[in-house]
């Protein structure tokens, strides 16, 4: 399969706690994007690489979350000290490059108790 | 600053009856739209794109969309249902003046097929 992929598919953690997501976009695709998508709401923007440039972030993305694409292939996201508001499907999708189709992945379940 | 709003959130039809789905857009540049579908567990999937090319955007299995300025509409059309049709559908847009390109997504219609 040789589309995006994110890992892991569901995590469950405890408040407090920090968790990762991974995303391994399509090859030579040069743009990234991460979203968010609440219980029965569309997919909100949260930031987007260029290769492993970040080159905006949302104000939704707040201090403890951080992203990163340190060789412009794949990116983590990381959220520290993960509060219940958090729960949520994180998305990934990436583009050959601008203003190209975005093509997403499975998601991210994450539930934080 | 773009929107789109889509005017339903759950559409009901029977099996090869004909299916609308409806979106409007607010965009200060001319905008691309797109409809996504998201079916249970998988990932959201691009089933039509507009950029000002023809109006009419002929998708994936049988669905087509109409960009109308006038209205700022683009529903979702496809003349007979099938029960796989039924996901959540989400109407996107993106501008051209916005470098970013990031995609604002519509909250959703759930479409149920019934038999």
């Amino acid at each position: 399969d040789t589309g995006v992929s994110q890992n892991p598919r569901h995590k469950i953690t405890k408040r407090g706690q920090n968790v990762t997501f991974r995303c391994d976009p399509i090859s030579e695709h040069n743009r990234l994007y991460w979203y968010r998508q609440t219980l029965g709401q569309g997919p909100e923007f949260l930031t987007y690489f260029q290769n492993e440039a970040q080159l905006e972030k949302s104000r939704l993305l707040s201090d403890r979350f951080s992203a990163e694409r340190p060789k412009g292939s794949f990116s983590t996201l990381e959220i520290q000290r993960t509060e219940q508001g958090d729960s949520a499907m994180y998305l990934c999708a990436s583009s050959l490059d601008a203003g190209e189709t975005q093509y997403f992945g499975p998601g991210t379940r994450l539930l934080v108790l | 600053a773009q929107s789109v709003t889509q005017l339903d959130s759950h559409v009901s039809v029977s099996e090869g009856t004909p299916v609308l789905l409806r979106c409007n857009y607010s965009s200060s540049y001319s905008p691309s739209l797109f409809w996504y579908v998201q079916h249970p567990n998988k990932g959201l999937q691009l089933l039509l794109k507009y950029t000002s090319a023809a109006t009419l955007v002929k998708g994936i299995n049988g669905f087509e969309a109409e960009f109308k300025k006038s209205e700022t509409s683009f529903h979702l059309t496809k003349p007979s249902a099938h029960m796989s049709d039924a996901a959540e559908y989400f109407c996107v847009v993106t501008t051209w003046g916005d470098s970013s390109y990031k995609l604002i997504f519509g909250s959703g219609t759930r479409l149920l097929v019934r038999p």
